[in-house]
């Protein structure tokens, strides 16, 4: 089956810097790969995703990049706020009329004002 | 419109006694998914269903989880003979509308059901 590996697992940087997450999938055949936002407490949002047509995707200050060559999608938050802390976590997919998705670990993002 | 719904929200059980968890998909949208999510991890495969059939039930840890959605709509997880190690977030995610809205793969998630098994 399916294994996501995220890294890094905890990210502080200061507000305005640049974030990086970086996900490496196993599973040749996954061709969705979605990224979710989890604040404490609350259930996990989709903020962006992307398919393997495309090797990038942007949506303001969020960015996702993937290399199907090897297996490897990153997650960029550009201009970081304080609302940017919380879980963020990437997923995997065959993607058809529902599929189950493969998540990572998890990054917890510490925004520093 | 109203997002995927969980009941309840919270529940405390004593190890050995049945509990049934509930899903409320988001109208209209054909898959429904079950995940488990312990503390401080992302979310972990359980079951789906498309429509009132269970496509895959390979994430079940144990034949003490069963799960049904009998008219295609609301779905119940069940735990027969809870066990300590059962305690944990339990998530409910549907996708897929028929009539436009967004692409089929999206999952939203619902608010979960905290199970503490004492």
């Amino acid at each position: 089956g399916e294994n996501v590996e995220q890294h890094p697992s905890t990210l502080s940087v200061q507000e305005g810097d640049s974030a990086v997450i970086k996900c490496t999938y196993s599973d040749s055949a996954s061709n969705y790969f979605p990224w979710y936002k989890q604040e404490l407490g609350k259930r996990p949002q989709l903020i962006i995703d992307i398919r393997s047509n495309v090797g990038e995707k942007k949506d303001q200050r969020i960015a996702v990049t993937l290399n199907k060559t090897a297996k490897h999608f990153s997650l960029h938050i550009t201009e970081t706020q304080p609302e940017d802390s919380a879980v963020y976590f990437c997923a995997a997919s065959r993607a058809r009329a529902g599929n189950m998705l493969t998540f990572g670990g998890g990054t917890r993002l510490m925004v520093k004002p | 419109g109203a997002g995927v719904s969980q009941s309840p929200r919270y529940k405390v059980t004593k190890r050995g006694q049945d509990v049934a968890l509930r899903c409320d998909p988001i109208s209209g949208h054909v898959s429904l998914y079950w995940y488990r999510q312990a503390l401080g991890q992302g979310p972990e495969f359980l079951t789906y269903f498309n429509y009132e059939a269970q496509q895959d039930k390979s994430g079940l840890p144990n034949d003490r989880f069963s799960a049904e959605r009998p008219e295609g709509s609301i779905s119940t997880l069940t735990i027969q003979r809870t066990e300590q190690r059962d305690s944990a977030m339990y998530r409910c995610a549907s996708s897929f509308r028929l009539a436009g809205g967004p692409a089929r793969e999206t999952q939203y998630f619902g608010p979960g059901t905290r199970l503490l098994v004492l």
